[in-house]
């Protein structure tokens, strides 16, 4: 199994530019999450889901949009990137379809908005 | 009051010492607890569960205080390798709901 990929690994945006961060499990984990971490902030939740379909909103959803079409992928998208977005970015997944399991984290993409 | 605190250190310890990590929580009703360990640049990975009795894992012990509201990890006859950061973290609501809350990380240093 490759476990949680994310794509890309590096990103330079430039302010008001759009883009989504790929992030794929095959593991068949019923939940997925993004976060982002930033220093001295921790990780924060953005957006998850708890199955094909379903999305919810985290602790710090504005500025981007999450669908999930099918179990194995979950893409978080910049709407208009904004300086404040530069972050290093985490999806992860779980095997229940909530988030107290264990969660398997993806490598991470580290953003850069200009 | 924070969620979920812990020190932020750094702890700078020599190979083979034994060192502490707590870690508080605001939310009475949480049920389930966990350390994440994260090392520089990388994703975070589960150290271990902390469960109300306490458990041990080699040379890692984890202790859950619910009166206090404190979750602490202990490791002894610390590796270089060691040397990572330490998250603590709590879910929000009992049984299966909510979503997990991480604490900032507590980050340790391990030196020859």
């Amino acid at each position: 199994n490759a476990g949680v990929t994310q794509t890309p690994k590096f990103q330079v945006l430039k302010t008001g530019q759009s883009m989504t961060l790929q992030c794929a499990q095959d593991m068949n984990h019923e939940y997925m999450s993004w976060y982002r971490q930033d220093p001295g902030m921790g990780l924060r939740l953005i957006h998850y889901s708890v199955g094909a379909g379903i999305t919810d909103q985290g602790e710090v959803p504005n500025g981007y949009n999450v669908s999930r079409s099918t179990t194995e992928d979950f893409p978080l998208r910049l709407l208009s990137a904004a300086p404040s977005q530069t972050s290093v970015y985490f999806c992860a997944s779980s095997y229940g379809g909530h988030g107290v399991d264990e969660q398997y984290f993806g490598p991470g993409t580290r953003l850069t908005v200009t | 009051r924070k969620e979920v605190e812990q020190d932020p250190g750094p702890f700078n310890v020599p190979e083979g010492a034994t060192v502490a990590f707590n870690c508080t929580y605001s939310n009475s009703a949480s049920q389930s607890f966990f350390w994440y360990r994260q090392d520089c640049r990388k994703e975070p990975k589960l150290l271990m569960s902390v469960y109300s009795s306490g458990n041990e894992d080699g040379r890692f012990t984890a202790q859950l205080n619910r009166a206090s509201q404190y979750i602490s990890l202990l490791i002894r006859d610390s590796k270089l390798s060691d040397s990572a950061t330490y998250l603590c973290v709590v879910s929000p609501y009992g049984g299966s709901q909510g979503n997990l809350i991480f604490g900032k990380g507590t980050k340790l240093s391990v030196k020859p």
